[in-house]
Parts: C-alpha cells; structure tokens; sequence
C-alpha cells in the first residue's frame, strides 16, 4: 500500500513559467514533508520542507503548500529553468519516538523544463 | 555536495554473493539511513542506525543486515544476492549532534549494484 503517491510520472513545462508538482499521502500520523530533487546518476538533493503545524513555506523560487484536510501537498516552482529538469520526490515522515525519522516516499515525477 | 559519501559507485557480481556497501555521514551527523531505489520504484527505506545502534527497520530482508561503527560510518551487507537485488542503494545521515534532531536527511550519491 503505497502511503505518498505522485500520480504524474511527469510534467513538462515551458522555461519562466510555474511548475506544480502534486503529491497525496494517506497516513494521517504522518507530521513533517519534503522535496527532494534528483539528477541522474545523484543522489537525492533536499530542496524544502514543511511542517504539519503550516500551510505553506517559502524558500526563493520553491514553495510548498501542505493541505491538510485533504491530504494534499504540492511544490511549486517559479520561474522554472531548464536546470530545475529532474526527478522531484515527496517524502514523509512521521515521529516514532527518540531519533526514528523514517521516511516515506513517493515514486516521483520527472519534471522537464523547455527553453 | 551533501557531505555524504558511499563506495563503491558501482559494483558488479554474480547471483549467490555476497558484497558490502559502505557510507560516511556528514561530518558528525549520529544518523544513517539506507534506502534502495528498484528500477520504477521510489526509494525504500531498509534501515536505520542512530549512534551505533539499529533504531528502525523497514522493508529490509533477512538476507541484508547492517552496522554502524564507532567512527558512525555503516556498512550495509547484502547475502546470497538475486537477480532482484540488482539497484541503486543510497545511504542518508542527519541528526548533527547537538543539534536539532530533524527529518531532514542528506543522500549519498549511492551504490549502483547490477547482479548477473
């Protein structure tokens, strides 16, 4: 059973326009989300996070936007660049006591970003 | 540049063997997490250690086990590999001590593990 779904396998978008990258969870313990970003032949880069106590978090061009009620987040980016082509992977956690921060993740969405 | 770093960044061997992955942390992080990516598949979470000591398990086979040593570098063990066993295997550490003990993890740039 699949806890952090990404039904877009991909998206493409047009250089300077936004790009939204959509994400749903099913497990209501989970308290704590975040975007990675992946190139091929990396690892996973931490790009953003946020927390269940907030809607939104900002940070440059990034923002996430958490809903809780419908279990919902999404990242958007704006304005897009071409070097923001990757693989982009939601992730959460939820606390399970002392130092345990496993984290969950969807599959991702390739996210191409035309000049 | 996470901080994280894993060897080899690839290794190729034959179906029944075993092999070891190794991972350093970020420079004190007491946190180190394996993850292995299929081919289609997000990546899974294996196991975490915290300072040495297992802390949480996850999707990890018996035929897999893992340690954290006192310098906080892990080695994940794989045995009598299959064919399935064949992915990408990344290492993530957090938790600086100290330090806020956060989600936030920083990913190695993995082990690519191919079996014949």
């Amino acid at each position: 059973d699949q806890q952090v779904k990404q039904n877009s396998p991909s998206l493409s978008v047009q250089e300077g326009r936004i790009s939204i990258l959509n994400c749903d969870y099913t497990n209501s313990m989970f308290d704590y989300f975040l975007w990675y970003k992946k190139y091929p032949a990396e690892g996973p880069t931490f790009l953003i996070s946020i927390s269940s106590i907030k809607d939104k978090n900002e940070d440059g061009r990034f923002t996430v936007f958490l809903n809780k009620s419908a279990k919902h987040l999404s990242l958007h980016i704006v304005p897009s660049q071409p070097g923001d082509s990757a693989v982009y992977f939601c992730a959460a956690s939820a606390w399970s006591g002392g130092s345990n921060y496993k984290l969950t993740f969807g599959k991702g969405t390739l996210l191409t970003v035309n000049p | 540049d996470s901080g994280v770093t894993q060897t080899p960044k690839h290794l190729i061997t034959a179906t029944g063997q075993r092999v070891t992955l190794r991972c350093s942390p970020r420079s004190g992080d007491l946190s180190v997490y394996w993850y292995q990516q299929s081919l289609d598949q997000g990546l899974q979470f294996l196991i975490q250690y915290y300072n040495g000591e297992e802390r949480a398990k996850g999707n990890i086979l018996e035929r897999f086990s893992a340690q954290q040593f006192p310098d906080l570098h892990s080695e994940l063990n794989l045995s009598s590999l299959e064919l399935g066993d064949s992915a990408l295997y990344f290492c993530a550490s957090s938790a600086p001590p100290g330090g806020p003990v956060t989600d936030t993890q920083y990913f190695g740039p993995g082990t690519r593990l191919t079996v014949l």
